[in-house]
């Protein structure tokens, strides 16, 4: 069954406001990353996180380090440029094997 | 900087056709991956690979080969291409940690 539950699938922000995604995991993972997906189909990776929290910018992520079973990604003071379709994937217990999320589509506007 | 490039970029075959995707990485990773993602959902793990000569099975195998020919390379092949296989492909490589993604080559089977 599906390992890694994204929430919420869609989003639409006004400039300037704040808001957070998740991940929950149906099992315990080994770490998580994520990426935002551009209207072109490129892949940009944002984090990649084995523990604990990270921040870069306006964007902050966090892995639960206790039980492993979810992942946020905050968004401080949305821009139009942070438009896209983001995607968890987490690292399963075997090594190197990532399953994604189905994605949250966030829309930022003016 | 970690690179992973891919080719073509942009393919399109007729139904029967014969194709190959390309992957190379210069990060001397370990590990390299094929991935499919379909219209409104995350990425799918097709096969992968722990070194040269080495080949894993993933989540959605069916119809595709690769081969690693070496410790840059990795190749997937489609021998039948069917419609169900038009998609995004997304080749990464990674050392048991963060996985780096190529650009991807959108596949078109007719």
């Amino acid at each position: 069954g599906d390992q890694v539950e994204q929430s919420p699938s869609a989003l639409s922000l006004h400039e300037g406001t704040d808001s957070a995604l998740r991940c929950n995991f149906t099992t315990t993972m080994r770490s998580v990353q994520w990426f935002r997906q551009n209207s072109r189909g490129s892949l940009i990776s944002l984090f990649y996180l084995a523990s604990g929290t990270k921040e870069n910018g306006r964007l902050k992520s966090a892995f639960d380090s206790k039980e492993r079973r979810y992942s946020t990604l905050h968004i401080r003071d949305a821009q139009l440029e942070d438009s896209g379709t983001y995607f968890c994937a987490a690292e399963t217990q075997v090594v190197g094997q990532l399953t994604f999320g189905s994605g949250t589509r966030l829309q930022v506007y003016a | 900087e970690a690179a992973v490039t891919q080719s073509p970029r942009n393919k399109v075959t007729v139904t029967g056709g014969n194709v190959t995707l390309s992957c190379r990485q210069t990060n001397s990773h370990n590990y390299m991956y094929w991935y499919r993602q379909d219209t409104g959902h995350g990425l799918r793990l097709i096969h992968y690979s722990y070194g040269a000569g080495n080949l894993q099975i993933g989540d959605v195998p069916d119809g595709y080969k690769a081969t690693r020919t070496t410790q840059e390379d990795f190749f997937l092949l489609l021998e039948l291409a069917s419609p169900s296989q038009t998609s995004l492909y997304f080749c990464a490589s990674s050392d048991e940690g963060e996985q780096y993604f190529g650009p991807g080559t959108r596949l078109t089977v007719l």
